[in-house]
């Protein structure tokens, strides 16, 4: 699986926009990059995915450069709910095999402040 | 409510009992999985089974056995643990096939051997 790198920790004000960044540089084509999000002793939750284009969902935007060696996830108006460590995870696009393993890696610890 | 659910949410077991965690799934999916959440490490995957049948086996011990009798109940057989076994148990399900894999996970059982 094709290695990601995300900040150990980053802060956000309530109601701000939170971009929490991913590098990938050797991700393959044919491979997609998933978000995940973990909330404290809870189990993760998926949030989005995308190939190429950039992604919308109701919980929140993926933008990928166009290298696609970079990712960001924004969640648009944080609140304190969205406080959780959120893994950014690629994995490739065909099915069977042990493609559809999941690679956690230590993820980013965002926490929504008041 | 991801559609996965877990019982127990806790355990405390001895190092010569035998227990047994169970998932099932109502989401119609056909892949189950078992992953192991130590404090302060990532999400390490225990057992993967893809039509009942386990397709991985990442190197687990021998006194954690799983057992998949249908694609929606899938369980993990404890006995003779030990402390270290301590952690977070999350089972996962997803639809294998096609190009998405989204994974969803239920809430946990956290197990505590003494």
């Amino acid at each position: 699986d094709a290695k990601t790198t995300q900040p150990t920790s980053m802060d956000c004000a309530e109601g701000r926009a939170a971009n929490l960044p991913c590098n990938h540089s050797t991700i393959s084509g044919n491979e997609y990059v998933y978000w995940y999000r973990q909330i404290h002793s809870q189990g993760p939750q998926y949030i989005i995915h995308g190939l190429k284009n950039n992604e919308t969902n109701e919980m929140a935007s993926l933008i990928i450069t166009e290298d696609r060696k970079s990712s960001t996830l924004i969640l648009p108006h944080a609140t304190l709910r969205d406080t959780a460590v959120y893994y950014c995870i690629v994995r490739p696009v065909n099915s069977g095999g042990s493609n559809y393993k999941l690679t956690f890696g230590k993820g980013t610890l965002l926490t929504v402040n008041p | 409510e991801t559609g996965v659910t877990q019982t127990p949410r806790h355990l405390v077991m001895g190092m010569t009992n035998k227990k047994s965690l169970k998932c099932e799934q109502h989401l119609g999916h056909n892949a189950m999985y078992w992953y192991k959440q130590s404090a302060k490490k990532p999400l390490e995957l225990m057992f993967v089974y893809n039509f009942k049948e386990q397709t991985e086996n990442n190197s687990v011990p021998s006194r954690f056995s799983p057992e998949c009798p249908n694609s929606s109940h899938l369980f993990l057989h404890l006995h003779t643990l030990q402390p270290e076994d301590s952690a977070l148990y999350l089972c996962a399900s997803s639809q294998a096939g096609g190009t998405s894999h989204e994974q969803y996970f239920g809430p946990g059982t956290r197990l505590t051997v003494t």
